[in-house]
């Protein structure tokens, strides 16, 4: 298994701001991703962090509103640029072991004001 | 592509009762299917998964599920609900041999309340 933590847990931001959230596990890890829990709904995936190259984004979702980095096997983080109401959602990170177990983050829950 | 559907947004039963939840998968290729539970204001916990072994999958908390590739279903039960079992859950796939890889497509979920 493995653990993973997320910073910060909540927010509430103003509209036209940023908001970059971080995601740390407590090992080495190949595949981390990055998803969207809007409010009552499901699990969408935003993008794939990889490891020193560019994020591997989903349709509906651009570099520019959700930029990514990933300077090693145990950080990401994700930004939400310029936000408005919408994008208030739960935020998590995962990331796969081995065994093709994915391992979710706490959240981090966004209002955007 | 792959999609998950779980039938009954909402499923209620008694403590002690029978627990099912139900999941049917499409996908290209023989796949890997995982359940996951959703406590309040908490992320995810993988209950179990199937990965190609044996059809029967026991997982965490008293879970298993079965899979069954004649109807496209993977049923999660408990034989004796528990009020800590009240969460949200989550049926996923992924066709690791497909065209999506590693990415999990999860179902919209199913609510369950244990009633006392």
């Amino acid at each position: 298994s493995a653990v993973i933590s997320q910073k910060p847990s909540r927010d509430i931001c103003q509209r036209g701001t940023s908001l970059t959230i971080q995601c740390q596990v407590d090992s080495q890890v190949t595949m981390m991703f990055w998803y969207r829990q809007q409010p009552g709904q499901s699990l969408t995936l935003i993008a794939t962090a990889n490891q020193g190259s560019e994020a591997t984004y989903e349709s509906g979702f651009v570099i520019d509103k959700f930029p990514i980095s990933r300077p090693n096997l145990t950080f990401s983080t994700l930004t939400v640029s310029n936000m408005s109401p919408e994008d208030s959602s739960i935020y998590l990170c995962s990331v796969q072991t081995l065994s093709y177990e994915q391992y979710f983050g706490p959240g981090t829950r966004l209002t955007v004001t | 592509a792959q999609s998950v559907t779980q039938l009954g947004s909402h499923v209620s039963v008694s403590e002690g009762a029978l627990v099912l939840l139900r999941c049917n998968y499409s996908s290209s290729v023989p796949p890997y299917l995982f359940w996951y539970v959703q406590y309040p204001n908490q992320g995810l916990q993988l209950l179990l998964k199937y990965t190609s072994a044996a059809t029967l999958v026991k997982g965490i908390n008293g879970f298993e599920a079965e899979f069954k590739k004649s109807e496209t279903s993977f049923h999660l039960t408990k034989p004796s609900a528990h009020m800590s079992d009240a969460a949200e859950y989550f049926c996923a796939v992924s066709d690791m041999w497909g065209s999506s890889g590693d990415k999990l497509t999860f179902g919209t979920g199913t609510r369950l309340a244990v009633r006392p």
